[in-house]
């Protein structure tokens, strides 16, 4: 069965600490993964995608993501959290048919 | 800039009263699709067109109804919109292949 597990609902981070958001996958061929920004009252936004070659994944906004195939994982990071990106963090598994498999999502908030 | 975009950004409708909300795109993607979002929830589809070829998902319920008139445009109709309804609806493109999704900004649905 397809299906992606983000296991932190809330995660509170202090502004300039790192961060990683987790992300789990099931999947029986060579995955598509994404990791998607949601901020309050707007659309998603595309972080970063891996379909496959080298397993650490450069996004936009200072993101980055590493697979591990042996792990399942597909877990976001980033050195440095800036207050604007208190937002929800959505990791996607890209289905057989070009649809997505989200998880259920991670919210972030920052602290001054 | 080439994008999705979704109008209105925000449609109130009364109960049961039929409503249209309306998704164009400028990156000549021919797949579009319609997801469902409630609160602190990640994005439902409901359906997706591949070309002309409409695609429903299984649970997706008769009151929703979409339409594809060209490549640029797809609407979502709302036949007797219930107090469930309210949502945030957002639309998304694709293009050829095993490519992201690129979603607009919504349009949040309140039914009074």
């Amino acid at each position: 069965a397809q299906s992606v597990t983000q296991p932190d609902i809330h995660i509170t981070v202090s502004e300039g600490a790192s961060l990683e958001l987790r992300c789990n996958y099931s999947y029986g061929a060579t995955p598509y993964l994404f990791w998607y920004v949601q901020s309050p009252g707007q659309g998603l936004q595309l972080l970063l995608k891996y379909f496959s070659g080298d397993t650490l994944v450069q996004g936009i906004k200072g993101f980055e993501a590493e697979f591990k195939r042996s792990q399942s994982s597909f877990n976001l990071r980033k050195p440095s959290v800036h207050w604007s990106d208190a937002a929800e963090y959505f990791c996607a598994l890209g289905g057989s048919q070009g649809n997505l498999i989200f998880g259920k999502g991670t919210k972030l908030s920052v602290k001054p | 800039d080439a994008m999705v975009i979704q109008n209105p950004r925000y449609q109130v409708t009364q109960f049961g009263k039929p409503v249209t909300l309306s998704c164009s795109q400028t990156l000549n993607h021919n797949v579009m699709y319609w997801y469902q979002q409630k609160s602190s929830q990640a994005p439902k589809l409901l359906f997706h067109y591949y070309d002309k070829d409409f695609n429903n998902e299984a649970d997706t319920p008769d009151n929703f109804q979409s339409r594809r008139p060209n490549t640029s445009f797809c609407f979502l109709d709302i036949r007797s919109p219930g107090l469930g309804d309210a949502a945030m609806y957002l639309c998304a493109t694709r293009g050829q292949g095993r490519q992201p999704q690129h979603f607009g900004d919504g349009t949040r649905l309140s039914i009074l």
